[in-house]
């Protein structure tokens, strides 16, 4: 079936850090994968995506790669601000009608200044 | 800008008592979903729908009931409320694959606690 593996959170860092947040995933067929973002107290958001093997997804300083040989769309971004800290998902679209998604668990991430 | 709201963001409720959440689009999405998001465990489909008076089942819909009447009107019904429902309940709405970037707007959630 489908499924999405994040890594275990809370992730902490100092403003300026670099971040990885890794996603891996299983699906049948060649699935869009996406990262999604939730700031606190709010819904979630679309981060940026990929719609097939090897595109970039990029938005806010964020990218993520859609690797289908490692089945991987790591996040990443080379200097985090306070202002994201949020709780990110990865998540792939199921294939068929109607963009049915399925959600990683969410990894919390705490930028401090 | 897309906006979907929910009738209400915190909700306290007894067990055994029934609990409508609503949701409303007003971009005219032909589709529209129902989250609970717990911790560890992410967002997890309930019931979704393609289209007026259209309902599927999502991975967990035991417990849950839902009803579109309208296309930019989702309910969710919790016909008789259990402890382990207490969650955050997060609705969204899509345009069908095709016609948009299969991009999901949320809602702001609503937080559901059952004593």
């Amino acid at each position: 079936g489908n499924s999405v593996t994040q890594m275990e959170g809370p992730v902490t860092l100092s403003e300026e850090a670099f971040l990885t947040i890794n996603c891996t995933y299983t699906a049948t067929g060649y699935p869009s994968l996406f990262w999604y973002v939730q700031y606190p107290g709010e819904g979630l958001q679309l981060l940026l995506k990929a719609t097939k093997a090897d595109d970039k997804g990029s938005n806010k300083g964020f990218e993520a790669t859609y690797r289908k040989e490692t089945t991987s769309f790591h996040l990443e971004k080379g200097s985090v601000q306070v202002s994201d800290s949020a709780v990110y998902f990865c998540a792939l679209s199921r294939d068929n009608y109607g963009q049915n998604f399925v959600f990683g668990p969410g990894t919390r991430l705490s930028v401090l200044p | 800008d897309v906006k979907v709201t929910q009738s209400s963001r915190y909700l306290v409720k007894r067990t055994g008592e029934k609990v409508f959440l609503e949701c409303v689009q007003d971009m005219d999405h032909e589709n529209m979903f129902w989250y609970r998001q717990d911790p560890g465990l992410g967002l997890r489909l309930i019931y979704f729908s393609y289209d007026v008076k259209m309902k599927e089942k999502g991975d967990i819909p035991e417990g849950y009931s839902v009803s579109r009447e309208k296309k930019e009107r989702f309910s969710l019904i919790l016909e008789s409320t259990s402890t382990n429902q207490t969650s955050m309940y997060l609705c969204a709405s899509s345009f069908p694959r095709g016609r948009s970037q299969e991009t999901q707007y949320f809602g702001p959630g609503t937080r559901l606690l059952v004593l």
